[in-house]
């Protein structure tokens, strides 16, 4: 079974510019989640949807950050304009109905 | 203010041994609780849960306790396996039953050394 793909799996940019950072949810999972980790916070919760609807955006860190799920199986992370302080490991992650959540592995973002 | 706490950032246990991670939380609203297990350069997977209503869950070699009085969980793996080495994150969730969102420790790094 394919588990959540997240693309790209590594992307390092220029401080100003526009970052997309995309995730395919496991087929039939309802609930999809972004999260980012860094060293100083850890793993944090910065959005989640349920059947492609934003529930929650309180740990969305600025305006700079956006995120969308056109569709039951995509959904993107959009930072514009990347800052340094960005960089971190993004995750992406979904669940069917009240079941434990499935992480992708991650992408990796350097702002210079 | 971390409302999940994983107060040892590394531990090592021989092969065969028991390993005992620990989590505490300061919410008194979460209601259910997960351990995930994390390689380097993949995600998070999960392991084991357990529901407030219970103090006590056991899936094959690992066992996760909840002692709702002293807002404490611990993840206990017997016999620890060189397989087992990887980070580890304990997480909570206010809502009963659910893993809508998330709030996660530190994680502790466990080493199982032969």
């Amino acid at each position: 079974d394919a588990g959540v793909i997240q693309s790209p799996r590594h992307e390092v940019t220029e401080m100003g510019q526009e970052v997309t950072l995309r995730c395919k949810p496991i087929s039939g999972h309802d609930y999809l989640f972004w999260y980012r980790q860094t060293m100083m916070r850890g793993l944090e919760l910065l959005i989640y949807f349920n059947n492609n609807v934003p529930i929650d955006d309180s740990g969305m860190p600025e305006d700079r950050f956006s995120a969308k799920m056109p569709n039951a199986s995509f959904s993107t992370l959009k930072i514009q304009p990347s800052e340094p302080r960005d960089s971190a490991v993004y995750f992406c992650a979904s669940s069917f109905s009240s079941q434990p959540q499935h992480f992708g592995d991650g992408t990796r973002l350097s702002i210079l | 203010d971390q409302q999940v706490k994983q107060n040892s950032p590394s531990l090592s246990v021989q092969e065969g041994r028991i390993s005992i991670l620990n989590c505490d939380y300061t919410n008194s609203m979460f209601d259910y609780f997960l351990w995930y297990k994390k390689y380097p350069a993949e995600g998070p997977t999960f392991l084991i849960s357990i529901s407030s209503i219970k103090d006590k869950n056991e899936d094959g070699r690992f066992t996760v306790f909840l002692n709702k009085s002293a807002k404490h969980l611990s993840l206990h793996i017997v016999p620890s396996q060189p397989g087992d080495s990887a980070v580890y994150f304990c997480a909570a969730s206010p809502v009963h039953g659910t893993a809508s969102k998330l709030t996660f420790g530190t994680g502790t790094r466990l080493q199982v050394t032969l």
